[in-house]
Formats: C-alpha cells, sequence, structure tokens
C-alpha cells in the first residue's frame, strides 16, 4: 500500500527539548517537503529537499533542522531555538520533472505540543 | 511572484444545495493550480489540479473547478452538497520555478447542515 506515513501522530515536549518528527515514503519520489500548519493560516513550507544528500529552506527555516540521507526518509528536527514550535506539522513528497510543479501527496501529520 | 488568496475563511450550506468557494491567484505566467481538502487532524488530499490541458477541471467526490484567467479565478463548485463535505479546503498554486514549490490560500471551512 502507497503512500506517506508519519509517526507519531501526537508528541508532548517540555520547553528547551530537540524532538524529531519521522517521515517515510514508499512512492518512490525525488521531493519531499515539511510544512507546518497553524489554525487560520493554511500551511507553510519549512524546509524541502529535491535529491538524497540535498535540502533547501523554505519561507519559515528558523529554529528547524533536515536531513535527507535516503530518498525514502525525510526527518525533520524542531530544536529549541524554534520559538513557536506546537503546531501540526505535515509531510509531502512529489515527482520532479523538469521544471514543472506536481501535485504533492501528504502523510497523515503529526501535532507537536510543547508546554 | 504567485500568489492565492481564498475569498472566504468559512462557508456554510445546507445539504443537498450547491457548494462554491472562491480563489483568486495571482501569477506572472501560466499557473499550476491546485484544490486540497482536509478533514479534521487529517493530512491533506488532492481533489483536482489545472496545468493548462483544460480550463474546466473534474476531480473527486464531484467537485470541479473552472480556470478563468481573465478573472485570475479558480472557483471550487459541487452541484449539490453532502454532509461528509465539511472539511476545510485549499487553494493552492504553484511557486513557478525549478522548486516545484507550492503555495497555499488560508483554507475556507465548508459547513454542511442538514
Amino acid at each position: 500500500d502507497g503512500g506517506i506515513t508519519q509517526s507519531p501522530k501526537y508528541l508532548f515536549r517540555k520547553e528547551g527539548q530537540n524532538v524529531t518528527l519521522s517521515c517515510e515514503q514508499n512512492l518512490n519520489h525525488d521531493a519531499m517537503y515539511w510544512y507546518r500548519q497553524d489554525p487560520g493560516q493554511g500551511l507553510r513550507l519549512i524546509y524541502y529537499s529535491q535529491i538524497v544528500n540535498d535540502f533547501q529552506k523554505g519561507d519559515i527555516a528558523e529554529g528547524y533542522s533536515v536531513s535527507r540521507e535516503k530518498k525514502e526518509s525525510f526527518p525533520l528536527t524542531v530544536t529549541s531555538a524554534q520559538k513557536n514550535p506546537t503546531a501540526f506539522y505535515l509531510c509531502a513528497s512529489s515527482i520532479m520533472v523538469g521544471g514543472a510543479t506536481y501535485e504533492q501527496y501528504f502523510g497523515p501529520g503529526t501535532r507537536l505540543t510543547v508546554t | 511572484a504567485q500568489s492565492v488568496t481564498q475569498l472566504d475563511s468559512h462557508v456554510s450550506v445546507s445539504e443537498g444545495t450547491p457548494v462554491l468557494l472562491r480563489c483568486n491567484y495571482s501569477s506572472s505566467y501560466s499557473p499550476s493550480l491546485f484544490w486540497y481538502v482536509q478533514h479534521p487532524n487529517k493530512g491533506l488530499q488532492l481533489l483536482l489540479k489545472y496545468t493548462s490541458a483544460a480550463t474546466l477541471v473534474k476531480g473527486i467526490n464531484g467537485f470541479e473547478a473552472e480556470f478563468k484567467k481573465s478573472e485570475t479565478s479558480f472557483h471550487l463548485t459541487k452541484p449539490s452538497a453532502h454532509m461528509s463535505d465539511a472539511a476545510e479546503y485549499f487553494c493552492v498554486v504553484g511557486r513557478g520555478g525549478s522548486q516545484g514549490n507550492l503555495i497555499f490560500g488560508k483554507g475556507t471551512k465548508l459547513s454542511v447542515k442538514p
């Protein structure tokens, strides 16, 4: 069954702790993305990766870090430097062919609460 | 630069009546446009996409959208609302260039009354 998995679904952390969110895809997509969703704000791009061992900052990368050691995996670390980490985090993937824009497929999301 | 504006943050309809969710976009070239749906605490699901092949795009679950270049609009419609359509809907435009990134509208929450 092809798709994107994110774990865990709910995550609770104390302020000052780093936390890593998992994202795995078996769609054989080259590109992967991390978004943050806050009520009434739509989705905002944190980081994206178009190829293994390479990634780019999105619109709100401060306080976050990523790695792309395998095509299937794109974990996101929320560091203690992120001022407002409590949010719903969504991972997505898409094909990459030339310069065209393709639809993205989304995982079920991880809701992070930091107190 | 590309941008997208969803004109209503909340739309309420009765079951069996038509649905209209409005979206305007700004793009310096022929855009790629999408509509996604999100049910509470879930990921996003693609409803339909416009990539310049046809101006009237049909999607899943009876939804369709019409690309109107002169009005820079891409409104989402459905002839008859169902209770299961209650969700949040996002209009999305491709950012362009080689990034393949998407720019999301702020969303329209659709409520369906029995």
